[in-house]
């Protein structure tokens, strides 16, 4: 199946700083890349579509400012959580979809990123 | 817009015993159903599918799930589990806007 590379796989911060997160698309083109979010023994919370070459689309409540999603290429899409915050710690998994394929295919995940700012 | 509900947030059974993880939705439109299985501090792995065609679908590692339209119902069903199956499963539902909603997930633990 198609590979979806995320990295770094876990990072530490310190409070105020950036920390930016990709998401690869190893061997598919994907227009449309998702960002998730996952508290602990929660279910994935839907930040924001990601689509190449024009502007993120954020879930009511999820700060674009704070949340900086770039879709830069086919295979890219970057998240940048700014000025981090403890309250920010949490698991991030992206996922893309194959191009011009609709909703009827499955979304292929990374792995997630781990962030802790302390 | 769709959504997806998951009834049980856990659901414990023994090894080799049957399982059923119930997954029911809403949605205006048509649409696509998947259950994902995610190991801790993993990304989310495919069980298995429904597009359209046979409303009862097989997947991987011994996992099939069936389709009601009528009950609105994609429940996950696995007739012996093993230890290896203990993890969180998620249900999720995608329609042709491109976006998926997932359940709050069901905690499966598969006791010795």
């Amino acid at each position: 199946g198609a590979v979806v590379s995320q990295h770094p796989s876990r990072v530490i911060c310190k409070s105020g700083t950036s920390v930016k997160i990709e998401c690869r698309s190893l061997d598919f083109q994907a227009t449309t890349m998702f960002w998730y979010r996952q508290f602990p023994k929660q279910s994935l919370m839907l930040m924001a579509t990601s689509n190449e070459g024009s502007k993120a689309t954020y879930e009511q409540g999820v700060e674009k400012d704070k949340f900086l999603i770039n879709h830069a290429s086919l295979t890219l899409s970057t998240l940048t959580v700014t000025s981090a915050h403890p309250e920010d710690s949490s698991f991030y998994i992206c996922s893309a979809r194959r191009a011009s394929t609709g909703g009827n295919t499955e979304a292929f995940f990374g792995q997630g990123t781990r962030l802790t700012v302390v | 817009a769709q959504s997806v509900t998951q009834l049980d947030s856990q659901v414990p059974v023994f090894e080799e015993a049957p399982v059923e993880l119930r997954c029911n939705y809403s949605s205006s439109v048509s649409v696509y159903l998947f259950w994902y299985v995610q190991y801790p501090n993993q990304g989310l792995q495919l069980l298995l599918k429904y597009l359209s065609g046979s409303t009862l679908v097989k997947g991987i590692n011994g996992f099939e799930a069936e389709f009601n339209k009528s009950q609105t119902s994609f429940h996950l069903r696995k007739p012996s589990v093993h230890i290896s199956d203990t993890a969180e499963y998620f249900c999720a539902v995608g329609s042709n806007n491109n976006d998926m909603r997932f359940g709050a997930g069901t905690r499966l633990t598969v006791k010795p």
